[in-house]
């Protein structure tokens, strides 16, 4: 499983509030992303980073921030939540071969 | 974006029979990519990869193949099982980011 958990796991929310989804992982690679994943699209990317404090924007960055402090955490805020949020999020890594491992997903509901 | 596209949303086979997934590719400029296995609730989970030098690559039951003149990927699974029912994506790799089909869906009939 490349050693990356996500928290929490499942998550119900009202519209208007901040969200923080963290993904960890234990293996130090340099690489990690966040996706969302709905049905009818493949995943598709929200943000990644590329080491601590370096990060970029993906195709679907708007509504969303993340903060890389220290190598082993990616987290993504959603500033103020709102029902087109609703998906589920993966987070991955890049392991040294150039593959992407995900972690096993966060189910978030905005009411 | 990149568009990764794949052939048939669902497919069905008989237990023990071969399975065959395809994928689209739009750019020619990608250089690896990868198959994975998605189950009910769970992440996806990496499969096999091919890079771009090559045109096959075999694993335990599954093959890759790469046809760069058409931009086309397909995964076979040998001897399909149930436990191989699953939605399967193809991811294409560009730079730093990956681009992602919607998947297909493998039902295995026993």
């Amino acid at each position: 499983d490349a050693g990356i958990t996500q928290s929490p796991r499942h998550k119900v929310t009202e519209t208007g509030t901040p969200v923080t989804l963290r993904c960890h992982q234990t293996e130090n690679h340099r690489y990690m992303y966040w996706y969302r994943q709905d049905p009818g699209h493949g995943l598709r990317l929200i943000h990644y980073s590329y080491g601590v404090k370096d990060t970029d924007k993906g195709e679907v960055s708007d509504g969303y921030s993340v903060s890389r402090s220290k190598t082993e955490d990616f987290l993504l805020t959603l500033e103020s939540a709102t029902s087109s949020q609703t998906s589920v999020y993966f987070c991955a890594i890049r392991g040294t071969g150039g593959e992407q491992f995900f972690g096993p997903g966060t189910r978030l509901t905005v009411l | 974006g990149e568009s990764v596209g794949l052939h048939l949303p669902t497919l069905s086979v008989q237990e023990g029979d071969n399975s065959i997934i395809n994928c689209a590719y739009s750019n020619s400029a990608s250089d690896y990519f990868i198959w994975y296995k998605q189950e009910s609730g769970k992440g996806p989970q990496f499969i096999i990869d091919i890079r771009s030098n090559m045109d096959k690559r075999q694993g335990q039951r599954v093959t890759v193949l790469l046809n760069k003149t058409v931009k086309h990927l397909s995964l076979q699974i040998a001897a399909t099982q149930p436990g191989d029912s699953a939605v399967y994506f193809c991811a294409e790799n560009l730079g730093n980011q990956f681009y992602f089909g919607t998947g297909t869906s493998l039902t295995v009939i026993p």
